[in-house]
This record gives C-alpha cells, sequence and structure tokens, in this order.
C-alpha cells in the first residue's frame, strides 16, 4: 500500500526548532521526488519545499528561505523538514506528498502533522 | 513567482447541477505541469486533474478539466452530495523549482 505518514509535530515556542518527519512506504522511493506542503488554520494550501533527484536539488519558498531545511534518507525512506526560527506564521498543518517527476502532480499525500508556534 | 486566482470563492449548488471553477494564471504557465486538487474537512488533498485535462486514478468522469495558457477551469458535469469541499488549482514552474496553489473554492452542495 503506497503511504506516507508524517510525524513530529507540535508546539513549540517563538524562535525555537522542530524536524518533521515522514514515512514512506510502497513505492520505490528515488523514482519520486518529494514536498512539503503546509496549511495554516482556516487558509488555503502553501508550498513549503521540494527535494527532487535524490537530494540533488533542493527548493524553498521565499518565506522559509534560510530557515527550514529539506533533506531524505534513502534507507529508511524517509523525508524531514528542519524547521529552525519558527515564528507564529508557520503555524499550520504540514503535510508531506509524493511528486510524480514527469508531470509534478502531487498524487500521494499524508494525513498531515500539525505544528503550532506560541508561547 | 505566478500567482494563481481562483474565482468564485463558493459555489453553491443542488445535486445535478453542473459546477464551473475557474483558475486563472498571473502568466502562462505549463499544462503539463497544472493540476486540481479536492480537500474535504480533515483530510489531505486528493489529486483529481493532472496535466491540465487528464482524471488521475479513480476520478470520476464527471469530473473534467480543460484550459491553457494562463486559464483553466475544472468542471463537476452531475454534483453528487460527496462532491462538496475545497477545490485548488496548483502549477509547478519548472525554471524555479516552484509550486503554487490558487487560494481556493469552496464548494456547497444544497
Amino acid at each position: 500500500q503506497v503511504q506516507l505518514v508524517e510525524s513530529g509535530g507540535g508546539l513549540v515556542k517563538p524562535g525555537g526548532s522542530l524536524r518533521l518527519s515522514c514515512a514512506a512506504s510502497g513505492f520505490s522511493f528515488s523514482d519520486f521526488y518529494l514536498t512539503w506542503i503546509r496549511q495554516a488554520p482556516g487558509k488555503g494550501l502553501e508550498w513549503v519545499s521540494e527535494i527532487i533527484r535524490s537530494g540533488s536539488m533542493k527548493y524553498y519558498a521565499d518565506s522559509v528561505k534560510g530557515r527550514f531545511t529539506i533533506s531524505t534518507d534513502n534507507a529508511k525512506k524517509s523525508l524531514y523538514l528542519q524547521m529552525n526560527s519558527l515564528r507564529a506564521d508557520d503555524t499550520a498543518v504540514y503535510y508531506c506528498a509524493r511528486v510524480r517527476p514527469w508531470d509534478y502532480a502531487m498524487d500521494v499525500w499524508g494525513q498531515g502533522t500539525t505544528v503550532t508556534v506560541s508561547s | 513567482e505566478i500567482v494563481l486566482t481562483q474565482s468564485p470563492g463558493t459555489l453553491s449548488l443542488s445535486p445535478g447541477e453542473r459546477a464551473t471553477f475557474s483558475c486563472r494564471a498571473s502568466q502562462t504557465v505549463s499544462s503539463s505541469y497544472f493540476a486540481w486538487y479536492q480537500q474535504k474537512p480533515g483530510q489531505a488533498p486528493r489529486l483529481l486533474i493532472y496535466g491540465a485535462s487528464n482524471r488521475a486514478t479513480g476520478i470520476p468522469d464527471r469530473f473534467s478539466g480543460s484550459g491553457s495558457g494562463s486559464a483553466f477551469t475544472l468542471t463537476i458535469g452531475t454534483l453528487k452530495p460527496e462532491d462538496s469541499g475545497l477545490y485548488y488549482c496548483q502549477q509547478y514552474t519548472s525554471s524555479r523549482g516552484e509550486f503554487s496553489f490558487g487560494q481556493g473554492t469552496k464548494l456547497e452542495i444544497k
């Protein structure tokens, strides 16, 4: 069964750090790109970061550039998002999604993990 | 950055009616990298349409997509109660490695 499962969300103070994980199963990890998408409470979808070609290229939204780092562990079939210098406006549900490299469609999504940045 | 603008903000229709969602881009985008998603409350988004006009696996044929350049449309031919939810368009800019989403259209079934 093709599946993505996120973990690592929680409550963190402004300026703090958090590391999200996304465990993949049921598909060849190296055949797809991976991305993080977030959704603030009551808001729409916002793309955060993408990693392609087994980590050779990484892209970030301007809103997180310099604060967030995307990475993968191919042996563990896991995707990560290291989030530093967190701000209140980073509060959101964070989804990982599988990206098909031939059409950049996000065809498999995790259930999401909630990050709350508050003092 | 390419901005996607969806209209209307909310659609309120009855079962059996036809729903039309619009998505306009601030500049020309690649149809090959254009998609539509459905999201229901408390759930992750689900891929509906990819490549502007291709239905994803398991998506009923009452869903269809069209468009090119900077104007795209999602149509639901005959609405069912389970079609209620939020609908998002999305595009990918390969030269910058960036995705962008529209702000979403809420579909209410009366």
